[in-house]
């Protein structure tokens, strides 16, 4: 499996931009790059992917490098219900599952 | 809008005993998959579905077998339980390469 190298955690300031970045050099032609995040006591919960492209939708933006081995997931204005663990996870097109690294715990603070 | 129905949400077991966790997906979700997740630890795949037929398979042991029948719910059944089984195990569903969905999760606890 190919695999994402994150920071154990990050800080960030309520209401503020959040960019949560993920490394994945040895990334193929065939990943997606998938963004979930992890409430406390809840299931994972999925937030945003893409292939190349940056993209965009209602809970957050996915910046990708050009050369792909690398990406940030933005989140515009941090609340503290974003308080989670974020994990970048790479998906090939041809394979269902998707496996769990060790993910970003980020602490908002009020 | 629908989302994935887990039961039971809480399960109490002795060692040795037997457990079944049962997963209910979206409608018209092809794919259902479970994960472990222990106290601290990220979540684990341990198999998946498609189409009531198995895809894949991770660190499942053979103490767990799991099914998917023909309305699509799967079920994961698990024997001889030993202590090191209490986890969270979450049921999740997708269609094609788009997102997973996620249940709340079963929380196993084995005394």
């Amino acid at each position: 499996d190919a695999k994402t190298t994150q920071p154990n955690s990050m800080e960030s300031n309520e209401e503020e931009p959040v960019h949560l970045p993920c490394n994945h050099s040895t990334i193929s032609g065939t990943d997606y790059i998938h963004w979930y995040r992890q409430l406390p006591s809840q299931g994972p919960e999925y937030v945003i992917h893409g292939l190349t492209s940056n993209v965009n939708n209602r809970m957050a933006s996915l910046a990708i490098a050009e050369d792909r081995k690398s990406s940030t997931l933005i989140l515009h204005r941090a609340t503290l219900r974003d308080a989670a663990v974020y994990y970048c996870i790479l998906r090939d097109v041809r394979d269902d599952k998707i496996i769990f690294g060790k993910g970003t715990r980020l602490h908002i603070l009020p | 809008a629908a989302g994935v129905i887990q039961s039971p949400r809480h399960l109490i077991k002795e060692k040795r005993e037997t457990a079944t966790l049962k997963c209910y997906p979206i409608p018209r979700h092809d794919t259902v998959y479970w994960y472990q997740q222990g106290p601290g630890q990220d979540p684990q795949f341990l198999i998946s579905f498609y189409e009531k037929m198995q895809s894949d398979k991770g660190s499942i042991p053979d103490r767990f077998s799991a099914q998917q029948f023909s309305d699509y719910h799967s079920e994961l059944n698990m024997s001889s339980l030993e202590l090191g089984d209490s986890a969270l195990y979450f049921c999740a569903s997708s269609l094609n390469v788009d997102g997973y969905t996620f249940g709340s999760g079963t929380r196993l606890t084995v005394v």
